[in-house]
């Protein structure tokens, strides 16, 4: 089955530092969504790409959806506590469809 | 607007116990999912509602899972007899009717976590 990796697995920063994370597939996605879980939530919508090479801010987030529809990365400028969960990479073949998710990247943000 | 609910949030039960999960989407969505968590893996999908109806069913790992969704509202998810593999947080998602609303994401509850011993 399709199948979504992400990198990396975990990450350890300081506040106020940038942050990049990727995601990349083996088949191709329509939409490229990315989600933050934090701890008793469940996942939250933070950006949705649609269109291959397209790059989308909101906030302090930016994600790209790569050229090939294979791959998307997520960066995060200077970080804060309350950034601190575990971000999935998710695609989306066509509307109505099932949402495939990646296995997460966690993030701790040392203040 | 509230968001999708569940119940329970927790639930711990022992090996070859029943358990039934509720979730309440958004009102107004046609669109209701059930996806599953298991420890350290990633969010997988078991299936979908539109309305009253089973739409894609693919992701039920075994018929030990049976999920009901009467009158197009509120879904459930029941688990019996449960087993070991089958801890993990189920999370229920909804999204509105339309194709272009549904693109823009799923809309995801809290989550149930269930630990069978």
């Amino acid at each position: 089955g399709q199948q979504l990796n992400q990198s990396p697995q975990s990450m350890f920063i300081q506040e106020g530092e940038d942050v990049s994370m990727n995601c990349t597939s083996s088949s191709i996605f329509n939409t490229w969504l990315w989600y933050k879980q934090e701890p008793g939530e469940g996942p939250v919508l933070l950006i949705a790409l649609y269109k291959a090479g397209e790059l989308t801010s909101n906030g302090r987030l930016t994600a790209q959806f790569g050229i090939t529809r294979k791959d998307s990365f997520l960066n995060i400028s200077a970080s804060i506590p309350s950034d601190v969960g575990i971000y999935f990479c998710a695609g989306l073949r066509a509307s109505y469809d099932k949402v495939i998710f990646g296995p997460g990247t966690s993030l701790s943000v040392i203040p | 607007e509230a968001g999708v609910t569940q119940f329970p949030s927790h639930s711990v039960i022992e090996k070859g116990q029943t358990v039934t999960l509720r979730c309440d989407p958004i009102s107004g969505h046609d669109n209701l999912y059930w996806y599953r968590r298991v420890m350290g893996k990633e969010i997988k999908f078991l299936l979908h509602f539109v309305k009253e109806s089973k739409q894609d069913e693919s992701g039920m790992p075994n018929n030990r899972f049976l999920a009901e969704r009467t009158g197009g509202t509120y879904s459930t998810l029941k688990v019996q007899p449960a087993e070991l593999e089958d801890s993990g947080v189920y999370f229920c998602a909804s999204s509105p009717g339309s194709a272009a609303a549904t693109l823009r994401g799923q809309y995801f509850g809290p989550g149930t976590r269930l630990t069978v011993t």
